[in-house]
């Protein structure tokens, strides 16, 4: 496959608790994205990464942080996580085709 | 602003028939345009993609999409439909900057009939 995975892969969760959901690539690209995924919103960015310790916001970055130390590891953290953060959670990697190759996704529920 | 549309949430259709999947963009520049599709509980995979030049362009899976920059329309087309192709399709507009930012749209439910 394009050499990126989720971890993990479903999680349930309390509200008010940290989450860290993990994204890692073998392939070396520049460029990480973490979207989220919900009903009749379709995919929406959450933050994203062009480099090692270079990261910024995306479209609904309320609420969650991120952090890229190595260029193959980008983590997503629910600081305190809410009912409203129940989602899918999905990471991307942009190959030098242009087009995004996804992940396999998170299914975070929180309770 | 930048946004993509997919007008039709549900799309069902006779195994055989043709297929069309709307979708329309805003941008300001000459956008970057994807599909991609979803089987349930998978992930994203890329059908196809835009970026310059003939303006009909081919994916894998036997489908086609067709740019219309008077239109701002990036459709999706396959002329005769198989029972594996319902999943859900989703239309994405970017373009040549530094971060790749890509907008989704709301994703079209494709049913097919046996």
């Amino acid at each position: 496959d394009a050499g990126i995975t989720q971890s993990p892969r479903h999680k349930v969760t309390e509200t008010g608790t940290p989450v860290t959901l993990r994204c890692h690539q073998t392939e070396n690209h520049r460029y990480m994205y973490w979207y989220r995924q919900d009903p009749g919103h379709g995919l929406r960015l959450i933050h994203y990464s062009y480099g090692v310790k270079d990261t910024d916001k995306g479209e609904v970055s309320d609420g969650y942080s991120v952090s890229r130390s190595k260029t193959e590891d980008f983590l997503l953290t629910l600081e305190s996580a809410t009912s409203s953060q129940t989602s899918v959670y999905f990471c991307a990697i942009r190959p030098e085709h242009y087009g995004y190759t996804f992940g396999s996704g998170t299914r975070l529920t929180v309770v | 602003a930048q946004s993509v549309t997919q007008p039709d949430i549900h799309i069902t259709v006779s195994e055989g028939a043709s297929l069309e999947l709307r979708c329309n963009y805003s941008y300001g520049a000459t956008p970057y345009l994807f599909w991609y599709v979803q089987s349930p509980g998978q992930g994203l995979q890329l059908l196809l993609k835009y970026f310059s030049g003939d303006t009909l362009v081919q994916g894998i899976k036997g489908f086609e999409a067709e740019f219309k920059r008077s239109q701002s329309s990036f459709n999706l087309r396959k002329p005769s439909v198989h029972w594996s192709d319902a999943a859900e399709y989703f239309c994405a507009v970017g373009g040549p900057s530094g971060t790749y930012k890509y907008i989704f749209g709301t994703g079209t439910r494709l049913k097919v009939l046996a």
